[in-house]
């Protein structure tokens, strides 16, 4: 069936270190990809989201790629800040026949000052 | 433009207790979600309306039931409450189709003891 699987968290950074939360799926049809971030006590946000293979979303330094051939959404960003201490969910919608968004079950990620 | 709002922001219940959480949206959508968020589950989605006078069960109805009491409202009811109903409740509102963003609601956090 349809799925996203995300690493575990939580992941501790210290300031200015390279992220990478890695996301997979399965999805039969061709799929939209998105990230949402989630920050301590709110709703989700749209943090960024690709619609076809190969393209690239990007937002307030963060970026991922569609991998249709490894099936792969992997979240990255050069630089991470304290503000960017939150909850990260990869997630994928617009599957053949399908009607609702999958959510992968989200990473927490901790940056230390 | 408040975006989602979703009320109460916090109740506890006690088990076999009846409540409703409400959704509104001022973004002129046509579709509303209703998920629960679980540690370590990512986002579940309890019913969606995809329009106006229409609404339909998502992977995790039972035990509760929805009301599109018009385009911008859209209310969950727990008949009677369960612990196992424990959960934070977002509300979600998508313009068109489901390849586009989701804008939630800032949250209901529910204790069922």
């Amino acid at each position: 069936g349809n799925s996203v699987t995300q690493m575990e968290g939580p992941v501790t950074l210290s300031e200015e270190a390279f992220l990478t939360i890695n996301c997979t799926y399965t999805a039969t049809g061709y799929p939209s990809l998105f990230w949402y971030v989630q920050y301590p006590g709110e709703g989700l946000q749209l943090l960024l989201k690709a619609t076809k293979a190969d393209d690239k979303g990007s937002n307030k330094g963060f970026e991922a790629t569609y991998r249709k051939e490894t099936t792969s959404f992997h979240l990255e960003k050069g630089s991470v800040q304290v503000s960017d201490s939150a909850v990260y969910f990869c997630a994928l919608s617009g599957i053949t026949g399908g009607f609702k968004t999958i959510f992968g079950a989200g990473t927490r990620l901790f940056v230390k000052a | 433009n408040a975006g989602v709002t979703q009320t109460p922001k916090f109740q506890v219940l006690k088990t076999g207790q009846s409540m409703t959480l409400q959704c509104a949206q001022d973004m002129n959508h046509n579709s509303m979600y209703w998920y629960r968020q679980d540690p370590g589950m990512g986002l579940r989605l309890i019913y969606y309306s995809a329009s106006e006078g229409t609404t339909d069960k998502g992977e995790v109805p039972n035990g509760y039931n929805v009301s599109r009491l018009n385009k911008r409202e859209f209310s969950l009811r727990l008949e009677s409450a369960a612990p196992s109903q424990t959960s934070v409740y977002f509300c979600a509102t998508i313009a068109g189709g489901l390849q586009e963003t989701q804008y939630f609601g800032p949250g209901t956090r529910l204790l069922v003891l």
